[in-house]
């Protein structure tokens, strides 16, 4: 479980706000992504980088930001354009195409409420 | 985009018995498709994963089997443990090309009564 760390766990806003969430591996890992994560949903892909400096659009890119200025972190900018910010918001990292079988590791997650 | 669904949404067995969860895929690219288990309030953890070049994989009590002409694989679960109580997920991506994208279902809460 160790190698991906959130925070914080739970984070309460006010609507109208931007906020920041945290994600860090210490894996050596290339690639990372982001995940919103409703009940009775599937994960739902928001952005993922494979690469510094480089990030993709996921499904729902809509209202948040993302930037990937090194190996480490790819923190998520929660802005307030996303109409329904509240959600289960996963990290996940794995080795990049051609040195891996794809599995991706997911950190423990945050819990953002907006009000 | 590659659609993944996923069937039953809920699944109740008794311990001891198995439990089965099947996913269909729209993408004949997909090749990689693994399964996570989630319990409650944690993070989603990688329990097995096969490759579009294997049938069927076993881990101890899961197994997954793959069925690229119909574009299904399924997770079976034998001899039911409360411990298998958890939200499962099934994923597919193009791998090892592309950029090892998953797309998930919608997941299946298990739940095993004692």
């Amino acid at each position: 479980d160790g190698g991906i760390t959130q925070s914080p766990k739970y984070l309460f806003r006010k609507e109208g706000q931007n906020v920041t969430l945290s994600c860090e591996q210490n894996l050596n890992h290339d690639a990372m992504y982001w995940y919103r994560q409703d009940p009775g949903q599937g994960l739902r892909l928001i952005y993922y980088s494979q690469i510094v400096n480089d990030f993709q659009k996921g499904d729902i890119a809509e209202g948040y930001s993302v930037s990937r200025e090194k190996k480490e972190s790819f923190p998520l900018t929660v802005t307030s354009a996303q109409k329904n910010p509240t959600a289960f918001y996963l990290c996940a990292s794995s080795i990049n195409v051609g040195r891996g079988r794809g599995e991706q590791y997911f950190g423990p997650g945050t819990r953002l409420t907006v009000t | 985009g590659e659609n993944v669904e996923q069937h039953p949404s809920t699944l109740s067995v008794q311990e001891g018995d198995s439990a089965v969860i099947k996913c269909t895929y729209s993408d004949s690219a997909s090749n990689y498709f693994p399964w996570y288990k989630q319990e409650l309030g944690k993070r989603p953890q990688l329990i097995i994963d096969i490759r579009s070049n294997v049938g069927e994989k076993k881990d101890q009590r899961i197994a997954v089997t793959l069925n690229k002409t119909a574009k299904h694989f399924s997770l079976h679960i034998t001899e039911t443990q409360p411990e298998d109580s958890a939200v499962y997920f099934c994923a597919a991506s193009i791998a090892p090309v592309g950029d090892y994208k998953l797309s998930f279902g919608a997941g299946t809460t298990v739940t095993v009564r004692a």
